[in-house]
This record gives structure tokens, sequence and C-alpha cells, in this order.
């Protein structure tokens, strides 16, 4: 079965510096893979999504990049943390579910506070 | 680009009640997903529901695509049922656009 890993699970962050998460997903191939952030526990919106690898779409202009190295590793990516970075990320994959067609299935997330 | 609305935004619940949550979309879509996000934020997957109804244990969802709106049914709640509910609809590029959520408190 397919698993996705987040880490890490919280970070707390100075402003200005940098931020890398990670996400990884087992046991598929080729998934289609997305960035989303969660701010104030309401309402995810879409940062980035990735088809294949190198392959990133980029949805909100903003202090975030990311990167597919791997077919299943996606990163988020920082140069200089903002104070409006802070917020909850969540990694998401595309793939078959039990209705089987396309669904998404999420990460456990990573909490990001920026002080 | 399309616009989800749910309601309620807040529901209070007694245990055993029965509920309904709404979502409303605002263009066609390819597929509507239903999530219950737990009080630790892991996003759970409840429906797969772009037309029609289906029913899992105490929660069922009907979407009726021609009108543009998904309801969600919960019955007999439980104190594990709260959380905040998700809707979110596949637009062309297949990411998924999210109402701003329903957030259920159940009491016991």
């Amino acid at each position: 079965s397919q698993t996705i890993h987040q880490w890490p699970a919280t970070l707390v962050q100075p402003v200005g510096s940098p931020l890398s998460l990670e996400c990884t997903v087992e046991g598929t191939s080729n998934p289609n893979l997305y960035w989303y952030r969660q701010a104030a526990g309401r309402g995810l919106q879409l940062l980035f999504y990735s088809v294949g690898i190198g392959q990133i779409s980029s949805e909100v202009p903003q202090n975030l990049s990311a990167s597919r190295p791997q077919d299943r590793q996606f990163i988020l990516s920082s140069k200089k943390l903002l104070l409006s970075d802070s917020g909850f990320y969540l990694c998401a994959w595309s793939g078959l579910g039990a209705s089987g067609r396309n669904e998404q299935f999420f990460g456990p997330g990573t909490r990001l506070t920026v002080l | 680009g399309i616009q989800v609305e749910q309601s309620p935004p807040d529901l209070i619940l007694q245990e055993g009640a029965n509920s309904t949550l709404r979502c409303n979309f605002s263009d066609s879509v390819n597929n509507l997903q239903w999530f219950h996000q737990n009080p630790w934020g892991q996003l759970i997957n409840l429906f797969y529901i772009p037309s029609g109804t289906k029913q899992n244990g105490r929660l069922s969802a009907t979407t009726v695509a021609t009108e543009r709106y998904s309801l969600l049914y919960i019955s007999s709640s439980q104190t594990t049922d709260s959380g905040v509910y998700f809707c979110a609809v596949v637009t062309g590029r297949r990411a998924l656009t999210f109402g701003s959520g329903t957030r259920l408190q159940v009491q016991p």
C-alpha cells in the first residue's frame, strides 16, 4: 500500500532563516505531488504541484520554492522565512483510491512557526 | 477560478445527534472529495463522490452535479467525529480547491 511521509513534524524558525521541508511517497511510481498550506486552521491553499521529476508548477507568487529531485520526493524551500510563512504545510499525492478513481491523499503535515 | 462554499461554518452537536453539512461549487467538476481533519491535523479521506450517493458506516454523502452541490450526512454522532470537515473539488489542473470547512464539535 502507498504511504506518504513528511518531516519534520514541527518546526520553529527565526525570521530570515532558510527552510527545507521534505515529503516522500512509498508504494507508487510517477505520482502527481502537491504542496498545500493551511493558515488559521481553515482552508487549504495550493502552493505547488508536480507531474514529474523537475516539473514544478507554482500557483501563488510567494517566498517559497519547490523541487522534485526524485520521482517520489518533493521538497519545499525558502531562502529567507517571513512571519507570514507560518502555517501548516501538507504534502499530497494523487493516485487510485478505493473508488477506483484518482483521489488525493495527504501526509501528516509540518507545523511551521516563524518567530 | 472555481468557488467552493461550505455551510454551516461551525456546528455543535450532542452525542447521538444527526447532522447535514453542505458544499456548493460554482462550476462543473471532475472530482469531489470530502475530508475529515482530526485535531492533530491529519486529513482523512471520507468520500470520492463527483455524483451520486455513497455510504460508509454512519457517514453518507450525496452529490447532485447538475445543481452543483454535495451533502455529507453524519448520523448518531460521536465525540470522535469532532474536527473540521472539508469539501474539495478538482479543477482542470487536477489539484484540489478546498472550501473553508465546517468545524464540528460533538459534546458528550
